[in-house]
């Protein structure tokens, strides 16, 4: 089954221990991309990579990091959790170029940080 | 700068009513794609039905169908004979063709259904 598994599901965790996200996708996408849901901001973007080693920053990148070493997976990065980043985090994939396809999402990340 | 504009944070429907929600956007493009995403309360993001801008015929996907008025900058969603499982937040969302990368979301319409 074409997916993106995006774990963990739900994390709770304190200020400043660092923390990681994974995303992998099965459908050799070479886009994949970070979004976090926040009530009536809709899904900003956080980071997107277009394909191996090549990354760069979305609309709110401040205190994420990512990295791209393989082609199906595409980790989130908080070094430093501080409770601004409390959010729904979404990975997506698809494919690069012109196309009339969307998205293909995670099924998010509940992420709290107290 | 490319915007994706929901008016209408909340609405409601009957249930077997027809509700249409309502989104704008900003682009100088003249080729692009639209979309329109549901999120349930599984959180799980659902791609309900796309539009290509180069095309006038109005998309439709069973009960769902759109009004895309490209002029007026105009894409909204339809739902006929609203059920219970259409209860969810939608997300119309922007995305150019040129490079086809990069997507622009609305803020979201929480559609509540009525039993």
């Amino acid at each position: 089954e074409a997916q993106v598994t995006q774990n963990p599901r739900y994390l709770i965790t304190v200020t400043g221990k660092k923390l990681t996200v994974t995303c992998s996708q099965n459908m050799n996408h070479e886009y994949m991309s970070w979004y976090r849901q926040d009530p009536g901001l809709g899904l900003r973007q956080i980071y997107y990579s277009m394909n191996v080693e090549v990354t760069d920053k979305g609309d709110v990148p401040e205190g994420y990091k990512v990295s791209r070493k393989e082609k199906r997976n595409f980790p989130l990065i908080l070094e430093s959790p501080s409770p601004n980043q409390t959010s729904l985090y979404f990975c997506a994939s698809s494919l690069l170029g012109p196309s009339p396809y969307g998205y293909t999402f995670g099924s998010g990340t509940r992420l709290t940080v107290v | 700068a490319q915007t994706v504009t929901q008016s209408q944070p909340e609405m409601s429907v009957q249930e077997a009513e027809t509700v249409t929600l309502s989104c704008t956007y900003d682009t100088s493009e003249s080729d692009y794609y639209l979309f329109w995403y549901k999120q349930p309360p599984s959180r799980q993001m659902i791609l309900v039905i796309r539009q290509e801008a180069y095309k006038q015929q109005n998309a439709t996907e069973n009960r769902f169908s759109v009004n895309f008025q490209k002029a007026a900058k105009s894409f909204s969603l339809k739902i006929s004979d609203s059920q219970l499982g259409d209860a969810a937040m939608y997300f119309c969302a922007y995305r150019f063709s040129n490079t086809g990368n990069q997507f622009y979301f609305g803020t979201g319409t929480s559609l509540t259904v009525i039993p």
